[in-house]
């Protein structure tokens, strides 16, 4: 079975500086896909970026960004120039690409914190 | 921007009741899910729905809980005798078509167990 493991359970920022939250993930398939969700306090889930396996370039979102390292199965998400509002709980998830397709694991998720 | 709807937002119950949730997903949408989140812990998937049956479901999703989509627009989650454990909040989620991988979530239900 896959597994999402978030080895962060809480990070810390300053307001305006950049913070990376990590993510690994095990799998035996080589067709899949990964996600970072933002939970805010009101508990929404809000899509923040995604990454095709088979794409070798890493996904930007405006200030969000990824590093994919496939054959080390990490899947990290930075964020710059943090803001106040990107305070929330940050689960990473991976979604398989077969017969399981639309199902998606969850990491435990990291909590940050922003400091003003 | 489409969104999928969830209510009630918070439900109290008893132990030993029946709960259902609902959901209305995005309306060109044909694949739907239910996810849950025990407070403090990770997001767990519970089952998926597609073509009017189930597609997967997980273990936890066992033969205390059932869903339906009774017409062309709800998405239903029902829980038939609830217990302490099933507190939790409980996220619908949908899906547009097969090669689409992006679920769009809604706000989740709550549902408290006494």
């Amino acid at each position: 079975a896959q597994t999402v493991t978030q080895s962060q359970p809480e990070m810390s920022v300053q307001e305006a500086e950049t913070v990376t939250l990590s993510c690994t993930y095990d799998t035996s398939e080589s067709d899949y896909y990964l996600f970072w969700y933002k939970q805010p306090p009101s508990r929404q889930m809000i899509l923040v970026i995604r990454q095709e396996a088979y794409k070798q370039q890493n996904a930007t979102e405006n200030r969000f960004s990824v590093n994919f390292q496939k054959a080390a199965k990490s899947f990290s998400l930075k964020i710059s120039d943090s803001q106040l509002g990107d305070a929330a709980m940050y689960f990473c998830a991976y979604m398989e690409g077969g017969t399981s397709y639309g199902k998606l694991t969850f990491g435990q998720g990291t909590i940050l914190t922003v400091h003003p | 921007e489409p969104e999928v709807t969830q209510t009630p937002s918070h439900q109290v119950t008893q132990m030993g009741q029946e709960v259902i949730l609902r959901c209305v997903p995005i309306s060109n949408h044909l694949y739907f899910y239910w996810y849950r989140q025990i407070l403090g812990q990770k997001v767990e998937f519970l089952v998926s729905f597609y073509n009017n049956e189930i597609s997967e479901k997980s273990e936890i999703f066992d033969d205390q809980f059932s869903v339906e989509r009774p017409d062309g627009s709800n998405f239903t989650l029902k829980i038939r005798s609830t217990k302490l454990e099933d507190s939790a909040m409980y996220f619908c989620a949908s899906r547009a078509f097969f090669g689409a991988n992006v679920l769009t979530f809604g706000a989740g239900s709550r549902l408290t167990v006494l």
